[in-house]
């Protein structure tokens, strides 16, 4: 079974800050890492994507992933009130299809 | 920019009546998923489906579900006999290649009373 976990939070941070927020994965041979963001009762929307061990950045966000610690991380830098949100990772693994969304991690930035 | 586009927004439905979600997928994208969000849960995978076929299904995805694509684009979501517990958000979501990332529809929300 192929699991992601996440800390459901509320992380609260104020803004200007930043935020991190953290994924771990179990399936060993997963080969593509996504970070989503979802307001309530919209649909996921694509921040980043990442495949290879490093960090990958693109403007206020910052993607880390460690494979051999099967571990994924997303940086906000200068946090702000709309970026309070739900984040959730998700994991496709090589010989799968589908993306395994973890249960999200809510974010709260306070001006 | 091209978007998945998901009908109705919102169904409500009687415990036991049949429903069909649609999709129209981004027109260049091979790959089509369902997903479904139960209310204050996780977005969990149903079905996959490439080349006209499932390639893929989730336990969920039992035999009261089903998927189609009737034409060269639209891509339906069939519950038979709907119970209290199939209420949810359902998403589609597609993508054009294998490692591209999954471009997901406003949703349906599915009321079962």
């Amino acid at each position: 079974q192929k699991e992601v976990e996440q800390n459901s939070g509320p992380l609260s941070v104020p803004e200007g800050a930043i935020a991190s927020l953290n994924c771990t994965y179990s399936d060993r041979v997963s080969q593509s890492f996504f970070w989503y963001r979802q307001y309530s009762g919209k649909s996921p929307e694509l921040i980043m994507s990442i495949y290879s061990n490093g960090d990958k950045e693109d403007g206020r966000f910052t993607a880390q992933l460690n494979k051999a610690s099967q571990y994924v991380s997303l940086l906000i830098r200068d946090s702000q009130p709309s970026d309070s949100a739900t984040y959730l990772c998700a994991v496709k693994n090589q010989a799968g299809t589908a993306l395994i969304f973890g249960k999200g991690t809510t974010l709260s930035v306070s001006s | 920019e091209p978007e998945v586009t998901q009908t109705p927004s919102h169904q409500v439905t009687q415990m036991g009546q049949e429903v069909i979600l649609r999709c129209v997928p981004i027109s260049n994208h091979l790959y089509f998923y369902w997903y479904r969000q139960i209310l204050g849960q996780k977005v969990e995978f149903l079905v996959s489906f490439y080349n006209n076929e499932i390639s893929e299904k989730s336990e969920i995805f039992d035999d009261q579900f089903s998927v189609e694509r009737p034409d060269g684009s639209n891509f339906t979501l069939k519950i038979r006999s709907t119970k209290l517990e199939d209420s949810a958000m359902y998403f589609c979501a597609s993508y054009g290649s294998y490692n591209s990332p999954l471009h997901f529809g406003n949703g349906t929300r599915l009321t079962v009373t």
